[in-house]
């Protein structure tokens, strides 16, 4: 595709619910990282994906957190049991092959508002 | 722990000045250097990226990287009001993953 695609592009949840967001990379990347950013804070990393395995989660702030890349291309981040906490925008990104010098593109990112 | 410290601001100049943003690192490995701006509710959108100690220049944007001193630097000329935004710096050291600092507002008034 064009660029970095992110859906919902808003999502208001009530707490406890669960929610799936995803993200359609940029097509030929192979490396797909989520961040989260809550107002007026920088770029929170969250998980980092080679292809279809991460080989670092370091970034998941619990086990609520859980993600998974298919078919080398779409990620979906899902987070249960929703906090007002994790109320913030979900970023995705994605590169060519992921190394060190490389320019990552974002996606447009989804709002997420637990109630 | 990986630091990035950016001046929050945010950062008043006039429009047709130069806007100078800073930036200190605190991984002595790291490799790659990256600007980013991010419009107010829009996603970040890269500007540039330094690799080499020394000055490159796109335009009106220049990037200035002390690897000594653990210090990279955007310049900004001839400041336009639609330059209004915050500015990331982001640094990538061993891992692919780049570790990015709060970010710099600047406001460019007419």
């Amino acid at each position: 595709g064009a660029g970095v695609s992110q859906s919902p592009s808003n999502k208001v949840t009530e707490k406890g619910k669960d929610v799936e967001l995803r993200c359609d990379p940029i097509s030929g990347h192979t490396a797909l990282y989520w961040y989260r950013q809550s107002l007026g804070q920088g770029l929170e990393f969250l998980i980092y994906f080679q292809g279809n395995s991460a080989p670092d989660k370091s970034g998941l702030p619990s086990d609520r957190f859980s993600a998974e890349r298919t078919g080398g291309s779409v990620s979906t981040l899902t987070i249960q049991r929703t906090q007002q906490e994790d109320s913030a925008v979900y970023l995705c990104a994605s590169s060519l092959v992921g190394t060190y010098q490389e320019t990552q593109y974002f996606g447009p990112g989804t709002r997420l508002l637990v109630l | 722990q990986k630091e990035v410290e950016q001046n929050s601001g945010p950062l008043s100049v006039p429009e047709g000045a130069i806007a100078s943003l800073n930036c200190t690192y605190s991984d002595r490995v790291s490799q790659s250097f990256f600007w980013y701006r991010q419009y107010s509710g829009k996603s970040p959108e890269l500007i540039m990226s330094i690799y080499s100690n020394g000055d490159k220049e796109d335009g009106r944007f220049t990037a200035q990287l002390n690897k000594a001193s653990q210090y990279v630097s955007l310049l900004i000329r001839d400041s336009q009001p639609s330059d209004s935004a915050t500015y990331l710096c982001a640094v990538t050291g061993g891992s692919y993953i780049p570790t990015f600092g709060r970010g710099t507002s600047l406001i460019v008034h007419p």
